[in-house]
């Protein structure tokens, strides 16, 4: 089945730096890559998603890129704030409902 | 929009009771709704995917007698937790569809058995 692997499990960085989480997906059926961000003590909120069409896609600080041969897709986040602490989660969907989370990342962001 | 509620957000039992949870989407219709288990610092843990109408699909390894799942509308799905024990203290998230893959979380459950 499909297998989602998420890396760093923590990441700290200066505020102001730039963030990167990287995730490997096995199925390469796998067509829809939602980003999710949760926070402490609520549920996982969609940040950005992306197609198996779509190489990369950008909204204002956050991107994602996907790399489809080599089955692996990425969150960029450029210049950090203390409020994008939080746990992040990739997750991998070929289309029929199953999605298939990574084991998450949490982020620190420094002040 | 796609915005998904849950009740109550904590609750507190003592051991051998039930305790239900409700799931709403409030701004669309959910034809499939979702069932997720989350451990302190954990990645989210799929129980059971239920279609309206229909029976609740359980993941392998979830007791579908004691985690009852009722998807009787397109708004509204709701997880009893049935004769609850400290074991199954955790913190309950649903989530739903409106169409396609893309899920919608609620603000979870946080439920604790004494």
């Amino acid at each position: 089945g499909e297998n989602v692997e998420q890396h760093p499990s923590t990441l700290s960085v200066q505020e102001g730096d730039s963030a990167v989480i990287k995730c490997t997906y096995s199925d390469s059926a796998s067509n829809y890559f939602p980003w999710y961000k949760q926070e402490l003590g609520k549920g996982p909120q969609l940040i950005i998603d992306i197609r198996s069409n779509v190489g990369e896609k950008k909204d204002q600080r956050i991107a994602v890129t996907l790399n489809k041969t080599a089955k692996h897709f990425s969150l960029h986040i450029t210049e950090t704030q203390p409020e994008d602490s939080a746990v992040y989660f990739c997750a991998a969907s070929t289309g029929g409902f199953k999605t298939i989370f990574g084991a998450g990342t949490r982020l620190f962001v420094k002040a | 929009g796609a915005v998904v509620s849950q009740h109550p957000s904590w609750v507190i039992c003592k051991s051998g009771t039930s305790v239900k949870i409700e799931c709403r989407s409030l701004d669309f219709q959910a034809t499939t709704m979702f069932w997720y288990r989350q451990f302190p610092k954990q990645s989210l843990m799929l129980m059971a995917t239920s279609n309206e109408g229909s029976k609740a699909t359980y993941e392998q390894g979830v007791e579908k007698d004691k985690f009852l799942i009722n998807h009787a509308s397109l708004t509204l799905s709701t997880l009893t937790v049935t004769s609850a024990h400290p074991e199954d203290s955790s913190f309950y998230i649903c989530s739903a569809t409106p169409a396609g893959e893309t899920q919608y979380f609620g603000p979870g459950t946080r439920l604790l058995v004494l």
